[in-house]
C-alpha cells in the first residue's frame, strides 16, 4: 500500500527556517514526480512545488516560491521542502503528494507549521 | 495565471439528491490536465477525478466529471452521507498549477 508519512507539527519563529520531510513507502519512489501543497486553516489549497523523479527538474508557485526549495533523496525514499524567512502568514498545513498523471493521487497526512513568536 | 472559480460556494442538499458542482477557468485548460478532489474536515484531500472525467482508484461510480475548455463539472448522482465535504478543482496544464477556492457541500 502506498504511504506518505510526513514529519510532525512544529512551531517556528518569524524569520526562521524549517525543513519538512515526507517518507514514502509502498511504491517505487524514484519513478514518480512529487508535489507540495499547503492550506491555511479554513482556506483553499495552494500548490507550492513539484520535483521530477530524478530531482533534475523543479517548479514553484505562489507566495512562497522565492523562499522554498524542494529536493529528494531517492536512496532514502524521502522528499524534502526547505522553507526560509518564514512569516506568520505561512502558518498552514503542508502536504506532500505523489503524482498521478499530473494530478496528486496520494497525499501525506499533512504537517502543521505554526509561525509565531 | 489561470484562475479557477468554483460555484456555488456552498451547496445545501439532502442525501439521495443529485449534486452538480461547477469550475470555470479564466483560460482554456486541457481536459487531460484537470482534476477534482474531496476534502473532509481534519483530513488530507483525496483525488476523485483526473483527466476531467476519469475516476481515481476506489472512487464510487456515483461521482462523474465532465467538461472541456473553460467549463468543468463534477456530478454526484445520488448523495450519500459521507459525500458531504469540500470539493476542489485543479488545473495543471499551465504554470503555475492552481486550485479553485472550493465548494462546500453541506447537508440540508
Amino acid at each position: 500500500e502506498v504511504h506518505l508519512v510526513q514529519s510532525g507539527g512544529v512551531v517556528v519563529q518569524p524569520g526562521g527556517s524549517l525543513r519538512l520531510t515526507c517518507a514514502a513507502s509502498g511504491f517505487r519512489f524514484d519513478d514518480y514526480t512529487m508535489h507540495w501543497v499547503r492550506q491555511v486553516p479554513g482556506q483553499a489549497l495552494e500548490w507550492l512545488s513539484l520535483i521530477s523523479w530524478d530531482g533534475l527538474s523543479t517548479a514553484y508557485a505562489g507566495s512562497m516560491q522565492d523562499r522554498i526549495t524542494v529536493s529528494r533523496d531517492n536512496s532514502k525514499n524521502t522528499l524534502f521542502l526547505q522553507m526560509n524567512s518564514l512569516r506568520t502568514e505561512d502558518t498552514a498545513f503542508y502536504y506532500c503528494g505523489k503524482d498521478m498523471r499530473g494530478a496528486i493521487g496520494t497525499w501525506g497526512q499533512g504537517t502543521l507549521v505554526t509561525v509565531s513568536s | 495565471d489561470i484562475v479557477l472559480t468554483q460555484s456555488p460556494g456552498t451547496l445545501s442538499l439532502s442525501p439521495g439528491e443529485r449534486a452538480t458542482l461547477s469550475c470555470r477557468a479564466s483560460q482554456s485548460v486541457s481536459s487531460s490536465s484537470f482534476a477534482w478532489y474531496q476534502q473532509k474536515p481534519g483530513q488530507a484531500p483525496r483525488l476523485l477525478i483526473y483527466g476531467a472525467s476519469s475516476r481515481a482508484t476506489g472512487i464510487p461510480d456515483r461521482f462523474s466529471g465532465s467538461g472541456s475548455g473553460t467549463d468543468f463539472t463534477l456530478t454526484i448522482s445520488r448523495l450519500e452521507p459521507e459525500d458531504f465535504a469540500v470539493y476542489y478543482c485543479q488545473q495543471f496544464g499551465s504554470a503555475p498549477r492552481s486550485f479553485g477556492q472550493g465548494t462546500k457541500l453541506e447537508i440540508k
